[in-house]
C-alpha cells in the first residue's frame, strides 16, 4: 500500500535531548513537509523540500533541523534549542504541481511529550 | 500578512445540514483546501477549490469566492462519525507549494 508513515506514534523525551522523528513515504512525491499542530493553534510549517538534498525552512523553523539524502525519508530533529517541543507533529508530502499548489497528504502523526 | 478564519466550535444535529465557513485574506491564492480531522489523528483531504463555485462530493460540498476571499463547507446528512475538526487551508502560490492553515473548526454532531 502507498502512503505516509510516521513513528513512533508517541515520544517521551527528557528536557535536553535531541530528538528525531521519521517520515517515510512511497507515493513517489517529490514534495514533504513538516508541520507542528499545538491546541487551538493551526497548522504551521516547520519546514519543507522540493527535491531531493534541498530543504527550506517554513515559519517556526528555530530549534529544529531537517535533511533530505532520499527522496521516500525527510526526518525532523527537535533539538534542545527548541523551547516549547511538546506538541503533535505532521508530516506531509505531495507532487508540486506547475501551478505550485498540490494537494498534500499526511503521515498518522507523532506526539512528542518533553518531560 | 496572511489571514485566514473560521468559526472555532459548531454544533449540529444527526441527520441535519451544517455550514462551515472560511474567510481568507493571503498575499496570493493558488488554491483553498479543506481537510478533516478527528481527534489525534491525521488530516485528511476533503475538496479542492481553485475556481468560484459549488465543488460537491457525496454528502460533502464546498464553494469557494475569490473575489470575496470566502469559501464553505457543507455536510449534509449528518453522521455521528463527522464529529471532527474542520480545518481551511490556502496555497498561497508561488513555487514552494506550501500551505496556510487556518484553526479549524471542532464540529460536533449530537444525537
Amino acid at each position: 500500500d502507498g502512503g505516509i508513515t510516521q513513528s513512533p506514534k508517541y515520544l517521551f523525551r527528557k528536557e535536553g535531548q535531541n530528538v528525531t522523528l521519521s517520515c517515510e513515504q512511497n507515493l513517489n512525491h517529490d514534495a514533504m513537509y513538516w508541520y507542528r499542530q499545538d491546541p487551538g493553534q493551526g497548522l504551521r510549517l516547520i519546514y519543507y523540500s522540493q527535491i531531493v538534498n534541498d530543504f527550506q525552512k517554513g515559519d517556526i523553523a528555530e530549534g529544529y533541523s531537517v535533511s533530505r539524502e532520499k527522496k521516500e525519508s525527510f526526518p525532523l530533529t527537535v533539538t534542545s534549542a527548541q523551547k516549547n517541543p511538546t506538541a503533535f507533529y505532521l508530516c506531509a508530502s505531495s507532487i508540486p504541481g506547475t501551478s505550485g499548489t498540490d494537494t498534500q497528504y499526511f503521515g498518522p502523526g507523532t506526539r512528542l511529550t518533553v518531560l | 500578512g496572511q489571514n485566514i478564519d473560521q468559526p472555532t466550535e459548531m454544533t449540529a444535529t444527526e441527520g441535519a445540514i451544517v455550514q462551515i465557513n472560511c474567510t481568507y485574506q493571503t498575499s496570493g491564492f493558488n488554491g483553498l483546501f479543506w481537510y478533516q480531522q478527528h481527534a489525534g489523528e491525521a488530516p485528511t483531504f476533503l475538496s479542492y477549490n481553485v475556481l468560484d463555485g459549488l465543488e460537491e462530493k457525496g454528502r460533502f460540498s464546498s464553494f469557494l469566492s475569490r473575489s470575496k476571499g470566502y469559501s464553505y463547507l457543507l455536510l449534509k446528512e449528518l453522521q455521528m462519525k463527522d464529529s471532527a475538526s474542520y480545518l481551511c487551508a490556502v496555497g498561497p502560490g508561488g513555487s514552494q507549494g506550501n500551505l496556510i492553515f487556518g484553526k479549524g473548526t471542532k464540529l460536533s454532531v449530537k444525537p
